[in-house]
């Protein structure tokens, strides 16, 4: 069975960092391309990075890049989000994503993980 | 950045209507465009991609249209199990989403 499961979210202070991950199973990881899209609470979606299937390309949205990173680890199967300068609006659900083909749409959801930013 | 609009931002339907949705991006994406449902506590779940191609396993009643800039999502009957909320997105450059559309009961 297919399946994303993310981990990671916790309840941070502003300026801090955190690492996301998400452990995919039931599909060969490495043939694929993911992407990072967070919700707000009772808001819309937004797509955050995303990383071609070997990791040789990254992508960010511009309200993230500089303060952002996605990695990944094919031998590990497992896929990051390195998060720094946390900000209050960064609190968010945050999903992983498979991406069907390159600039294609996003099959595969993970339930998401909650980060808070909050003093 | 690519932008990309949605109307309406909700509306209200009964049981066996004919509901059109509507995404409209800030240029040309050819047919980068993808839909999504979204029900209250999940994950979002594609239904259409590429414009019109159906995802395996979406019922025959969501059919999608468009291209350039403007797109239809169309639920030929909908269904109490498609109250919800869409949102479409573009994936030509990055990817952008829509702000969604909610689907309720009239």
């Amino acid at each position: 069975q297919v399946d994303l499961v993310e981990s990671g979210g916790v309840v941070v202070q502003p300026g801090r960092s955190l690492s996301l991950s998400c452990a995919p199973s039931g599909f060969p990881f490495s043939n694929y391309g993911m992407s990072w899209v967070r919700q707000a609470p009772g808001k819309g979606l937004e797509w955050v990075a995303a990383i071609w299937y070997d990791g040789s390309n990254t992508d960010y949205a511009d309200s993230v890049k500089g303060r952002f990173t996605i990695s990944r680890d094919n031998a590990k199967n497992m896929l990051y989000l390195q998060i720094n300068t946390l900000r209050v609006e960064d609190t968010a659900l945050y999903y992983c994503a498979r991406e069907l083909f390159w600039r294609g749409p996003m099959d595969v959801w993970g339930q998401g993980t909650t980060v808070t930013v909050s003093s | 950045d690519i932008q990309v609009t949605q109307s309406p931002s909700s509306l209200s339907a009964s049981v066996g209507d004919r509901v059109t949705i509507t995404c409209r991006a800030s240029q040309t994406i050819d047919i980068y465009l993808n839909w999504y449902q979204q029900k209250s506590g999940r994950a979002p779940n594609l239904l259409i991609y590429s414009a019109s191609t159906l995802q395996s396993g979406v019922p025959s009643r969501f059919s999608g249209n468009g291209s350039d800039t403007d797109f239809t999502l169309t639920i030929s009957s909908l269904q109490p199990e498609d109250f919800a909320t869409y949102f479409c997105q573009q994936s030509y450059s990055g990817a952008t989403f829509g702000p969604g559309t909610k689907v309720d009961l009239k």
